[in-house]
């Protein structure tokens, strides 16, 4: 069961850099997330989603984008990297609004 | 918007003993779903209890119960008999509109 799969789980990018941050799920839930976590800190909602075509902005979306071509695949493309962009950054997805939400292991992301 | 609040940054509790991890919440949505996670040192989050806004009875999952307090918009996590594996951070979550919002978290450390 592979679940949500994020990739990579490590990056460095240098300042003004862009990079794709890729998450999958295999279990055909219509809700997906990104948050990201700075250190010691909780996690903020970026963007989510409640289907495929359907995207929508979250509490921290500067910065961040997103597609949801498919009801599996939900990218979130990172455009001129900031150093206040290093976070750990989490995938999620749910069935519904009132079940769990299973997460993906997490990228640690770094701009230097 | 909904917002979750966690005024414990951390707590310590002895080895066998219970613990309350506090939270509030606030949305103006009248259904929405409360959530408990689980973050250990290597950085995985995991499920713990879900309640939902019209549920008419406090959820337990084995050691972990949720005290529900509606009308006070508090969803307290309750850990019994406490285990050195419980230390953790521990966040709580509001679904509410589509999204999966979650508070800044408590840091839980058992002590033997």
């Amino acid at each position: 069961n592979a679940g949500v799969t994020q990739t990579p789980k490590f990056r460095i990018l240098k300042i003004g850099q862009s990079m794709t941050l890729q998450c999958a799920q295999d279990m055909n839930h219509n809700y997906m997330y990104w948050y990201r976590q700075d250190p010691g800190m909780g996690l903020k909602l970026i963007y989510y989603s409640v289907g495929a075509g359907i995207t929508d902005k979250g509490e921290v979306p500067n910065g961040y984008n997103v597609s949801r071509s498919t009801t599996e695949d939900f990218p979130l493309r990172l455009e001129l990297a900031a150093p206040s962009q290093t976070s750990v950054y989490f995938c999620a997805s749910s069935w519904t609004l009132n079940t769990e939400a299973f997460f993906g292991q997490g990228t640690r992301l770094t701009v230097v | 918007a909904q917002k979750i609040t966690q005024t414990q940054p951390g707590m310590f509790v002895q080895e066998k003993e219970a613990v309350t991890l506090d939270c509030t919440y606030d949305t103006s949505d009248p259904s929405y779903g409360l959530f408990w996670y689980k973050q250990p040192s290597s950085g995985e989050m995991i499920f713990l209890i879900y309640q939902g806004s019209y549920d008419q009875q406090n959820a337990t999952e084995g050691r972990y119960s949720l005290n529900f307090q509606k009308a006070r918009k508090s969803a307290n996590l309750v850990i019994s008999a406490s285990q050195l594996g419980d230390s953790a951070m521990y966040f709580c979550a509001i679904n509410a509109g589509n999204m999966l919002t979650f508070g800044g978290g408590t840091r839980l450390m058992v002590k033997p």
